[in-house]
C-alpha cells in the first residue's frame, strides 16, 4: 500500500525567505503522481503543483517548485520569497497507478503547518 | 465561473439519523470524490465516481454511500450517523484522465 509521510508538523520562516517542506512517499509502483495542496485557515484546499513519476524536470509553478528525488522517494515543496499569505497547512499527496481506475485516488500526508513571520 | 459547491457548510445532527451532504460542480467533470479530514489523518478517500451511474468505495467507506445520477452532483449519505463520523467533509472533482482535483469549500459535520 502507498504511504505519504510529512515529518514536520510545523515550520516557521521569515517573510521573503525560502522554505522547504518535506514529503517522502512509499510505493512499489513505477507510475505515480505527486501533488501539493495548500489549506489556509479558511479551510479550502488549493492545488499548488504536480509532478509525474516519469517527469525528468522538477515541476515549478511561480514561487512553488517541487524538488523531486526519485531514488530517495522524496517530493519536497520549496516556496521561494515567502509571503505572509503563505501561512497555511500544506499537504503532500500521491496517486498510484495509471488508467481510468486510478485517477484521482489520492493518498494524503498528515500535513505541515507553515507560519510566515513578518 | 465554473465552481464546486457543498451544502450545508455546517451541520449538527444526532446519532442514528440519516444525513446527506450535497456536492455540485459546474465544470462538467466526470470524476468526483468525497474525502473526510480528521486531525492526525490528513484527508482520506470515502467514495468516488468516474461518471454517471459509476460509484466506488474508497479507503474509509463504511457507513457512507453515494449515488451519481447526473454529471454535476455526487451526494454523500451517512445512513446512520455515528459520533466517529464527526469530521470535515470535502468534495472534489477532476477531468477525465486528469489527476488534478479541485475541491469544494468543505462541510463541517458534528454528530452528537
Amino acid at each position: 500500500a502507498q504511504k505519504i509521510t510529512q515529518t514536520q508538523p510545523g515550520m516557521f520562516v521569515q517573510e521573503k525567505e525560502a522554505v522547504t517542506l518535506d514529503c517522502t512517499y512509499d510505493t512499489s509502483d513505477q507510475s505515480y503522481g505527486l501533488f501539493w495542496y495548500k489549506q489556509p485557515s479558511s479551510g479550502e484546499m488549493i492545488f499548488l503543483i504536480y509532478q509525474g513519476s516519469y517527469d525528468e524536470q522538477n515541476a515549478t509553478e511561480g514561487r512553488y517548485s517541487l524538488n523531486f528525488q526519485k531514488a530517495r522517494k522524496s517530493a519536497n515543496l520549496v516556496i521561494s520569497a515567502s509571503q505572509l499569505g503563505d501561512s497555511a497547512m500544506y499537504f503532500c499527496a500521491m496517486r498510484v497507478g495509471v488508467g481510468g481506475t486510478s485517477y484521482g485516488k489520492l493518498t494524503f500526508g498528515q500535513g505541515t503547518i507553515l507560519t510566515v513571520h513578518p | 465561473d465554473a465552481e464546486i459547491t457543498q451544502s450545508p457548510r455546517h451541520k449538527i445532527t444526532e446519532t442514528g439519523r440519516q444525513v446527506t451532504l450535497a456536492c455540485h460542480q459546474t465544470w462538467n467533470h466526470n470524476n468526483m470524490f468525497w474525502y473526510r479530514q480528521d486531525l492526525g489523518h490528513g484527508l482520506r478517500l470515502i467514495h468516488y465516481s468516474y461518471g454517471v451511474q459509476d460509484t466506488n468505495k474508497g479507503e474509509v467507506s463504511d457507513g457512507y454511500s453515494v449515488s451519481r445520477s447526473n454529471t454535476e452532483d455526487l451526494p454523500l449519505t451517512l445512513e446512520s450517523a455515528a459520533s466517529s463520523q464527526t469530521s470535515v467533509y470535502f468534495c472534489a472533482s477532476s477531468e477525465s484522465g486528469r489527476d488534478t482535483q479541485y475541491f469544494g469549500p468543505g462541510t463541517r459535520l458534528t454528530v452528537l
